[in-house]
């Protein structure tokens, strides 16, 4: 079964450093997202990525947060500051129609001080 | 918005009992999905229910979906061990999000 594969599992990051959170999707697919869990919460939706562009974004995903696309296999979550209660694990999503089905990534652990 | 909502928030069974877990939600969507998470590790989907569809199975698994009622419920038959983890519903209009409840955590003690 192919999988969405995340870079680093755990990162540990001083408050105000910026971070680079890396996803590979699933290759053929065209939808992405990112979305994150607080721990002991539910899944929060970030951003979803179509096309080279931003195709939704929610309130969480303010100027701090910027996504791209560098080629034609990373997808990358930048958190510019990181701030305290920016401390979730982070998960990279993809969407394929053949299955109509939204694939998760195991996530990347961010862990602010 | 749409907001996923599971009962119960917690449930604990023994090895071979069934296993129910109910989520609601509020607007319209195209379909419900239910994902199940262990402790720290990533999501893994499991079911997806159209809306045009009232129930579904996949293995032990048998899911019911009552839009009339905005709800729907995930049965784990025959539980293992294993079977032990975090599961979520969330639903979805088309592709741009999903949106995911609060979860149910079950134990399942052998």
């Amino acid at each position: 079964e192919p999988e969405v594969t995340q870079t680093p599992s755990h990162q540990v990051t001083q408050m105000g450093q910026e971070v680079i959170l890396r996803c590979v999707p699933i290759s053929n697919h065209l939808y992405f997202y990112w979305y994150r869990q607080i721990l002991g919460q539910k899944v929060e939706f970030l951003v979803s990525f179509y096309n080279n562009e931003i195709s939704e974004k929610s309130e969480i995903f303010d100027d701090q947060f910027s996504v791209e696309r560098p080629d034609g296999s990373n997808f990358t979550l930048k958190i510019r500051s990181t701030k305290l209660e920016d401390s979730a694990m982070y998960f990279c999503a993809s969407y394929g129609p053949r299955r109509n089905t939204i694939y998760f990534g195991e996530g990347s652990w961010l862990t602010v001080v | 918005s749409q907001q996923g909502e599971e009962d119960p928030q917690a449930l604990s069974i023994q090895e071979g009992e069934n296993a129910t877990m109910n989520c609601s939600y509020k607007t319209s969507i195209n379909n419900l999905q239910w994902y199940r998470q262990n402790s720290g590790r990533g999501l893994v989907h499991l079911i997806l229910i159209r809306s045009n569809e009232r129930e579904k199975h996949s293995g032990r698994l048998r899911v019911t979906l009552d839009t009339s009622k905005k709800s729907s419920s995930l049965l784990i038959t025959a539980s293992r061990a294993a079977d032990t983890a975090s599961y979520f519903c969330a639903t979805n209009t088309g592709f741009q999000k999903l949106v995911f409840g609060t979860g149910t955590r079950l134990l399942v003690s052998p």
